[in-house]
């Protein structure tokens, strides 16, 4: 069956402006995770959902990112007034019930001017 | 506070060796899941192993095998033979219940040489 689909899979965008980023899970999983990966390092977790409600959102590094999944399906992970240092690839991820493994998405790479 | 450690950054073999990532983990939680993950110049992270915080039973399959100690809070991992194609970036993750999320390591780069 499809995988994680993650659109777009670059964005380019200018420092001060905002950015969507979509995630369409597994479908059938519960479970949705948002990661960002800097260069050289391992994927940080931001946010997760289980279901339309945020789990846990500690990740989140501030205000200006939030993350909703109103139907329980797609998620869109929304960055407004970007920085320079938002730059990096997010991944999303998702998972069916349990400790079953996480189906990471090919990631959108973000990178801000 | 959950942590992983790969201590070792960057390994390079020739083809043919065979070669073990190291992992140690760090969690308050009694049971837990231990992951490792496998990331292709391509980008996408792909699953390759579990194992829970109950079952030290080691395993192989195909050319990966795992050694998981909870006495030393280690899994570590090892490819037999090695590809060229094994070259990627090798994550350890760790999961607990507690906060259903995955934790990862910062990853080994291994490159294998023909």
């Amino acid at each position: 069956g499809a995988g994680v689909s993650q659109t777009p899979s670059n964005k380019v965008t200018e420092k001060g402006k905002y950015v969507e980023l979509r995630c369409d899970p597994i479908s059938g999983h519960t479970a949705l995770y948002w990661y960002r990966q800097s260069l050289g390092q391992g994927p940080e977790f931001l946010i997760y959902f289980q279901g339309t409600g945020a789990a846990d959102d500690s990740g989140l590094p501030n205000d200006r990112f939030f993350a909703v999944r109103p139907e329980g399906s797609v998620s869109t992970l929304k960055i407004q007034r970007t920085e320079r240092g938002d730059s990096a690839v997010y991944l999303c991820a998702s998972k069916g019930q349990g400790p079953s493994p996480l189906h990471f998405g090919n990631g959108t790479r973000l990178t801000v001017t | 506070a959950q942590k992983v450690t790969q201590a070792q950054t960057e390994i390079s073999v020739v083809e043919k060796e065979d070669v073990t990532l190291d992992c140690v983990y760090e969690t308050r939680d009694t049971t837990y899941y231990l992951f490792w993950y496998k990331q292709p110049p391509s980008g996408e992270l792909v699953f390759l192993i579990r194992r829970n915080s109950f079952d030290e039973q080691n395993e192989i399959s195909g050319r990966y095998s795992w050694n998981f100690q909870k006495s030393t809070s280690s899994f570590n991992f090892t490819i037999t033979a090695s590809q060229v194609v094994d070259s990627a970036v090798y994550f350890c993750a760790l999961y607990t219940g507690a906060n259903s999320k995955l934790t990862f390591g910062k990853g080994i780069t291994l490159s294998v040489r023909p």
